[in-house]
């Protein structure tokens, strides 16, 4: 079964710092992995998707690397802003049969003025 | 326009209720899901429709109904719930449900609370 794990749940940083968000997964027979933002009580909103077949997708001051073979992905946030907070979830969708995600626990970001 | 939208944005029901949650969306997508999310956990996928017709039930009680009137509606039937049951109700949509490349696009949620 797939397991998908993400570190650190909890993040802290000053406004300006970049950072890493790091997702890894336990099976490699995945056709993508998706970023989300979820702020609280909201919904999710899709950051990034990385096909199997890619390296990494940039959008923004967001930066998503994925490495298949090693069962990891990060998320890397440049110029953090207060707005940036939220919780990011990484979520992967196994390949064959339908589009459904399996989603890590995430990682809570509060960025601070 | 990428919106999925959900009604009502919160419901407070007791056990003896029956309520429905809505979902729409006006992309044309093919595939509608239910997810369920508690507090400070992933969501969990609870149902997967695909042109209309259910494609996933991931071992849902029978009290949680899904219905999908057409390609841009998806419903939620609630009957005898539980307390346990309370939390957020995210509905999404992709293109497709077996798409290779979708995206899958999240409404805002319902936040259920049974008493």
């Amino acid at each position: 079964k797939q397991e998908v794990t993400q570190i650190p749940a909890a993040l802290s940083v000053p406004e300006g710092e970049n950072l890493v968000l790091n997702c890894s997964f336990t099976d490699s027979a995945i056709y993508n992995l998706q970023w989300f933002r979820q702020d609280p009580g909201k919904g999710l909103t899709s950051l990034l998707l990385i096909q199997s077949s890619q390296r990494e997708q940039t959008s923004g001051r967001l930066n998503a690397s994925l490495d298949k073979s090693s069962g990891r992905s990060t998320l890397y946030i440049a110029a953090s802003q207060p707005g940036d907070s939220a919780t990011y979830l990484c979520a992967v969708r196994l390949t064959g049969g339908y589009s459904t995600l399996t989603f890590g626990k995430g990682t809570m970001l509060l960025v601070s003025p | 326009d990428t919106e999925v939208t959900q009604t009502p944005k919160h419901l407070v029901m007791g056990m003896t209720n029956k309520k429905s949650l809505k979902c729409e969306q006006h992309m044309g997508h093919r595939a509608m899901y239910w997810y369920k999310q508690k507090a400070k956990k992933p969501p969990e996928l609870m149902f997967v429709y695909s042109y209309e017709k259910l494609s996933i039930n991931e071992s849902v009680p029978s009290r949680f109904s899904p219905e999908c009137p057409n390609s841009s509606l998806l419903n939620l039937h609630l009957h005898a719930l539980q307390p346990e049951d309370s939390a957020l109700y995210l509905c999404a949509s992709s293109q497709a449900a077996s798409g290779l490349t979708d995206t899958q696009y999240f409404g805002p949620g319902t936040r259920l609370t049974v008493l």
